[in-house]
């Protein structure tokens, strides 16, 4: 249980075109979902906290007109990367929040991670 | 969130026990460590978590000091499928802050 998926696991874009990561928890309702960066050899960097029906928060430095999140299901969150650039190449991680921490053993912090998208912006 | 340190790296040999140490000494009360890992290219994965009290499941057992300024992963028999970057992450509330984490590669 707790599987958490995305979509596209990779894609590559041209530089200015817009992209969409779509993130879904398979089998748990999540009503608060984060985005990650991760850059080559680097750790993972929050973006933004995603809670569902609501706007996200951004952490400080990450443009919010530049990276869209939508959070319109208990499901499903979206980040969109608005025309892309070279430097926004990266592996973006989307993880979920259980709605129900009594449901899994992990606790209040308890994350389930997505495998990742690794965006090329050409 | 708590700031953690934790060594680089280190290796260890398949089938010992590896014992990944972690440094939370500013950590608040209601702070819990928790420990993922991130295997090459992948989402990090939930090991285990804690307050006060050592804890146990079947990945992994974690090491709290009393006076919780530090703690120690152990994982018991490590298998090569082991390799990944180990994080300590002292948190409460919404937000999971990773640090460098240490890379430990289990060699045979």
């Amino acid at each position: 249980g707790a599987v958490v998926s995305q979509h596209p696991s990779r894609v590559i874009c041209k530089s200015g075109t817009s992209v969409k990561i779509e993130c879904r928890s398979l089998d748990f309702q999540a009503t608060t979902m984060f985005w990650y960066r991760q850059f080559p050899k680097q750790s993972l960097m929050l973006m933004a906290t995603s809670n569902e029906g609501s706007k996200a928060t951004y952490e400080q430095g990450v443009e919010k007109d530049k990276f869209l999140i939508n959070h319109a299901s208990l499901t499903l969150s979206t980040l969109t990367v608005t025309s892309a650039h070279p430097e926004d190449s990266s592996f973006y991680i989307c993880s979920a929040r259980p709605w129900r921490v009594g449901v899994v053993a992990g606790g209040d912090n308890e994350q389930f991670f997505g495998p990742g998208t690794r965006l090329t912006v050409l | 969130d708590a700031k953690t340190t934790q060594p680089p790296s280190m290796d260890c040999a398949e089938g010992r026990a590896a014992n990944l140490p972690c440094n939370h000494s500013t950590i608040s009360g209601n702070e819990y460590v928790y420990w993922y890992r991130q295997i090459h290219s992948q989402g990090p994965q939930y090991i285990i978590h804690g307050l006060k009290n050592n804890e146990t499941n079947e990945m992994a057992s974690l090491i709290i000091t009393e006076d919780r300024k530090s703690s120690t992963l152990i994982l018991p028999h490590a298998t090569l499928r082991d390799t990944a970057v180990y994080y300590c992450i002292g948190a409460a509330g919404n937000k999971l802050t990773f640090g460098g984490g240490t890379r430990v590669l289990v060699k045979p």
